[in-house]
């Protein structure tokens, strides 16, 4: 099973700050790598797939990057709406897993 | 409205069944692959089991390989999890998840609202 590592646990930042969140799987798993976005008593919704492309509807201040091991969800501009807890999930290997999550608070 | 309503959660005792039903609607059902996720309370997100679009190929974690078992109706256009020999840790919210395409390496891009499944004496 891939194990995935997100960092740090929570994430502390004002409105408007550049947030920058990371994500490592134990093994490659090229860029099959997805992003979701909860906030409390919501389900998870899609951010990115494919390690950096948004999914529809998604704003310009979030993207993604890395492949392989190492991935970044970056929030250039954090509005009250992003305050919420990020998942990475891998879709390279079965069985899918998830990062721990990161929450991002004000 | 593309959009996925899940149904059938509740409270069960320790050793019990109980199905879950996740109706979807707005999209070709037979296209996707489908999968089951759950939370438990306060915790993070983990993958339970996915079927194919044909439902001619399942999986399943291994904490419920054997006790759980997900199915498909594509002419109803709804998804199932039967979950047998219910433990205490199985509580969590259960999530229906639409894969992204018919191919084996699919993320999922559409979540329904998730039912509550509560395993307690």
């Amino acid at each position: 099973e891939i194990v995935m590592t997100q960092s740090p646990a929570t994430l502390s930042v004002s409105p408007g700050e550049r947030a920058t969140l990371s994500c490592r799987a134990s093994q490659s798993v090229s860029s099959n790598l997805a992003w979701y976005q909860q906030k409390p008593g919501q389900a998870p919704r899609l951010l990115i797939y494919g390690a950096s492309t948004r999914a529809t509807g998604i704003p310009a201040t979030f993207s993604g990057s890395g492949s392989g091991t190492e991935f970044t969800l970056t929030i250039s501009s954090l509005q009250s709406e992003d305050f919420a807890v990020y998942y990475c999930q891998q879709y390279n290997n079965w069985p899918r897993t998830f990062g721990q999550g990161t929450k991002v608070e004000i | 409205e593309v959009q996925l309503l899940e149904s059938g959660g509740g409270l069960v005792q320790p050793g019990g069944s109980l199905r879950l039903s996740c109706a979807a609607s707005g999209f070709t059902f037979t296209t996707y692959a489908m999968s089951w996720v759950r939370q438990a309370p306060g915790k993070g997100l983990e993958w339970v089991s996915g079927i194919s679009g044909s439902a001619g190929t399942t999986s399943y974690a291994d904490s419920v390989k054997g006790r759980f078992t997900i199915s498909r109706d594509n002419s109803r256009n709804t998804l199932y999890l039967q979950m047998n020999t219910l433990r205490a840790e199985d509580t969590a919210v259960y999530y229906c998840a639409k894969g992204s395409d018919s191919s084996s390496r699919y993320f999922f891009d559409l979540w329904g609202r998730g039912t509550l499944v509560s395993v307690s004496s």
